[in-house]
């Protein structure tokens, strides 16, 4: 039984182009975060959504819009990709976050390569 | 805004040793969490082990253990009878308490411990 799920994996595409990656959690977790890992390692919030709004945006481009259609889903649509995209994406949950004891159970990551 | 910084990028250990990879962080609240997660080869973002501020108690976790100094805001793993399947990166973060923009974590650069036979 997956906990947190991501679709696809991995991800080859050109500069320009526009993809997305989905994530799923089945443990009833209300908050769901995205977060890209670059190439040094180094893991940077983007977003955050509980209960299907928006809590944290950190400061993303325009071009990466997340979509939420349930509490169990939040997914991540990139428009235009540049060079710099490319990274590991991990998709998070964590129960609600009105409790403060929020531990996050992350998906196995989209490796993302724009060429 | 909080900051975590680990200042060891890269640590090796013998198995069976012992080792602690260091975490220090900056914040003006009082109430608030820790966490280790570890990220083996494999990528799979895992929680080591977290500790509450309000507890003085350190937190362990069969061989990992914690140093939670919060006056010196501090925040140590230590790894005991390490194993090759402890080689990972370790990662520390922080989170507040009651955080409006709940559930937001600032994380650490990262660790990256290799366990040798």
């Amino acid at each position: 039984d997956t906990a947190v799920s991501q679709t696809p994996k991995y991800l080859v595409t050109q500069m320009g182009n526009d993809k997305s990656i989905k994530c799923e959690q089945n443990l009833g977790h209300d908050t769901m975060y995205w977060y890209k890992q670059d190439s040094k390692k180094f893991l940077k919030i983007m977003f955050s959504y509980n209960n299907k709004e928006l809590i944290i945006n950190e400061t993303v481009p325009n071009r990466f819009s997340p979509k939420s259609p349930d509490k169990a889903h939040l997914n991540l649509h990139i428009n235009s990709l540049e060079l710099g995209d490319s990274a590991v994406y991990f998709c998070a949950s964590a129960p609600n976050s009105g409790e403060a004891y929020n531990e996050q159970f992350f998906g196995p990551g989209t490796r993302l390569t724009v060429l | 805004a909080q900051t975590v910084t680990q200042s060891q990028p890269e640590m090796s250990v013998q198995e069976a040793e012992t080792v602690t990879l260091s975490c220090t962080y900056d914040t003006s609240e009082n109430n608030y969490y820790l966490f280790w997660y570890k990220q083996p080869p494999s990528r799979q973002m895992i929680l080591v082990i977290r500790q509450e501020a309000y507890k003085q108690q350190n937190a362990t976790e069969n061989r990992f253990s914690v140093n939670f100094q919060k006056a010196a805001k501090s925040f140590s793993l230590k790894i005991s009878d390490s194993q090759l399947g402890d080689t990972a990166m370790y990662f520390c973060a922080f989170m507040k308490h009651g955080d409006t923009n709940a559930g937001k974590s600032t994380f650490g650069d990262g660790t990256t411990l290799t366990v040798k036979p």
